[in-house]
């Protein structure tokens, strides 16, 4: 696609049931980047995967965070046993085609609301 | 560790004045990026710079980057309602092996008539 893609765009889930969120990143990107953001808050790092070394790990607040990412393609967030204060956005961005411009690009954002 | 830091966290002017952001690192960088996040949206790039004292101009917009490479900032002349946003820069930092790209705690510019 164009541009970095999530899904699903809004997830509304009860406390202590796991949520699975998703991201596809621009083809190519060797970076992807994990974020979560609060209702009016910045944006607060989650993990970072570059190529193929080892994930950038030391943003994931609790061990109920984890991420995946196949190859340079598709990741997945998942969260179990979700919690009310993990209610928020969460961003992913790509970057990093070589050659290519070196800004990070963002999806859409998954709103997440634990209730 | 190793931080970016912006000031003021929030500001609220008429349009019509002048804003500005700064962003402070505790490690030289690389480079200094700028991010605009409209309300609701997602950040989307606004600049990179790259060279030490560096500035460049979008517009209404002024960027620049300081001597030492660990500071930058970023001014609006003469805002309109259509800057309103939260405004990051963000610069890579060393973790390891790899250098990744932190972002500032950013700036909520709110502009009104």
């Amino acid at each position: 696609g164009a541009g970095v893609s999530q899904s699903p765009s809004n997830k509304v889930t009860e406390k202590g049931k796991d949520v699975e969120l998703r991201c596809d990143p621009i083809s190519g990107h060797t970076a992807l980047y994990w974020y979560r953001q609060r209702l009016g808050q910045g944006l607060e790092f989650l993990i970072y995967f570059q190529g193929n070394s080892a994930p950038d790990k030391s943003g994931l607040p609790s061990d109920r965070f984890s991420a995946e990412r196949t190859g340079e393609s598709v990741s997945t967030l998942t969260i179990q046993r979700t919690q009310q204060e993990d209610s928020a956005v969460y961003l992913c961005a790509s970057s990093g085609l070589p050659g290519g411009p070196v800004e990070q690009f963002f999806g859409p954002g998954t709103r997440l609301t634990v209730l | 560790g190793q931080q970016v830091m912006q000031i003021p966290q929030y500001q609220h002017v008429q349009e019509g004045e002048d804003f500005t952001t700064y962003c402070n690192s505790s490690t030289t960088l690389s480079n200094i990026q700028w991010y605009k996040q409209r309300p609701g949206g997602h950040p989307v790039f606004l600049i990179q710079l790259v060279k030490s004292g560096e500035v460049k101009k979008q517009k209404r917009l002024t960027f620049q980057f300081g001597e030492a490479k660990k500071n930058s900032s970023l001014h609006i002349t003469a805002t309109q309602t259509t800057d309103v946003g939260t405004y990051f820069c963000a610069g890579p930092l060393n973790t390891g092996t790899a250098s990744k790209l932190t972002f500032g705690t950013g700036t909520r510019l709110q502009v009104t008539l």
